[in-house]
């Protein structure tokens, strides 16, 4: 099946600094979708992407759907403490969540 | 708070007890999801039922049975686990399942000794 290269797989970073992550797959999606999964929480959509080349901001968040559609990039943008946790990043050919492909994950860790 | 619910929140259990997990939502959607979260690995999708039909089973064992009464609850009947099935197990649910988007619950912990 198809699967999803998310990295880096942790980062260590001082508040106040910007943070960037990807993911990127061997074959094209048509949206892409980034959540953010907080210490014994479930994931929550952060930002959602359906065009190459779109990007799309959420606060400090910005996210990007690559251009040849096999890979997506997000930005936070001046770190804080509450930006801890896991961010993953979700592909899907369709509009059909449960047929998305899921990244491992990026842990993320700000130090105040 | 996304307003799907999940008790027990952990769970402790012997491979021989038989446990259900349970899942609600509140959002008026029609499809909701079983799935697996283990560490360092992507998030596993189980099952999937759409206006209480299952549309999908992912080749889970049938120590696993879900089961879906109508569109705001799911259960998730356990029996004879392994210990490798320890891990987060998270409900999502969605307006319909050809919709995008998700809402997840905050999972149950499960720890089979």
């Amino acid at each position: 099946g198809q699967q999803l290269n998310q990295s880096p797989q942790s980062m260590f970073i001082q508040e106040g600094e910007d943070v960037s992550m990807n993911c990127t797959s061997s074959s094209i999606f048509n949206t892409w979708l980034w959540y953010k999964q907080d210490p014994g929480e479930g994931p929550v959509l952060l930002i959602a992407l359906y065009k190459a080349g779109e990007l799309t901001s959420n606060g400090r968040l910005t996210a990007q759907f690559g251009i040849t559609r096999k890979d997506s990039f997000l930005n936070i943008s001046a770190s804080i403490p509450s930006d801890v946790g896991i961010y993953f990043c979700a592909g899907q050919l369709g509009t059909n969540a449960g047929k998305s492909t899921f990244g491992d994950g990026t842990t993320l860790t700000v130090k105040p | 708070e996304t307003g799907v619910t999940q008790t027990p929140r952990h769970l402790v259990m012997g491979m021989t007890n038989k446990k259900s997990l349970k899942c609600e939502q509140h959002l008026g959607h029609n499809a909701m999801y079983w799935y697996k979260q283990s560490a360092k690995k992507p998030l596993e999708l189980m099952f999937v039922y759409n206006f209480k039909e299952q549309t999908e089973n992912n080749s889970v064992p049938s120590r696993f049975s879900p089961e879906c009464p109508n569109s705001s609850h799911l259960f998730l009947h356990l029996h004879t686990l392994q210990p490798e099935d320890s891990a987060l197990y998270l409900c999502a649910s969605s307006p319909r399942d050809t919709t995008d988007t998700q809402y997840f619950g905050p999972g149950t912990r499960l720890t089979v000794l």
